[in-house]
């Protein structure tokens, strides 16, 4: 069975720390996504990377980070957390050929406190 | 930059009733267009998807057609039951990006 695996499914951070969100896939996808999910503005993409060790900028970039140093694992980096990133997080994952399924894990609820 | 359009929700039904969920989009050159859906407690999974115009996809008695003349995407299906109370998102897939509308959410009443 397919399986992409964020590492907690809520967590709870003060204002100012910094949040690594993890997310392992095992299905050898070259993409990886985040999202974050909030009501009434659906997902939003943050980052995606279609390699190794390469980043784009979705739609929502700004205060985070990513890191991707191995095919199978995409960090989700908040620098200073802050409460409107208080949300939920999907990480989701790919291959590169067109018109391919993405798969998604269970999400992390985060709040920011 | 590309977007994807798709009707407010919550969307209301007897059980029976037919569905449609608009879908529209905007993206330059050929995107592939999906239909994911959310049910109550559980992550994201594909419904169906299209990867060029006039093709159709269809699972679980939903379909959808992909319309470059129009832009569009609607989903329907033509008796919808209460176990098809879920979250809708209808989303785009150009280069390596996936774009999705904000979601319907769907309520089926029996």
């Amino acid at each position: 069975d397919v399986k992409v695996t964020q590492s907690s499914r809520y967590l709870v951070k003060r204002t100012g720390e910094k949040v690594f969100l993890e997310c392992v896939q095992d299905m050898d996808h070259e993409n990886m996504f985040w999202y974050r999910q909030d009501p009434g503005l659906g997902l939003r993409l943050i980052y995606f990377s279609y390699d190794v060790k390469m980043k784009e900028k979705g739609d929502i970039p700004e205060g985070y980070s990513v890191s991707r140093e191995k095919k199978e694992r995409f960090s989700l980096i908040l620098e200073s957390a802050s409460t409107n990133q208080t949300s939920m997080y999907l990480c989701a994952s790919s291959f590169r050929q067109r018109g391919t399924e993405a798969f998604f894990g269970q999400g992390t609820r985060l709040t920011v406190v | 930059g590309d977007s994807v359009t798709q009707m407010e929700g919550p969307v209301t039904l007897s059980e029976e009733a037919f569905l449609t969920i608009n879908c529209t989009y905007t993206a330059t050159g050929y995107p592939s267009l999906f239909w994911y859906v959310q049910y109550p407690g559980e992550g994201l999974q594909l419904l169906l998807k299209a990867t060029k115009a006039d093709d159709k996809g269809s699972n679980k008695g939903f379909e959808a057609t992909y319309r470059k003349e129009t832009t569009s995407f609607h989903l329907e299906k033509g008796s919808v039951q209460v176990s098809d109370s879920a979250v809708y998102f209808c989303a785009l897939q150009r280069d390596d990006k996936i774009i999705f509308g904000k979601g319907t959410r769907l309520h089926i009443l029996p």
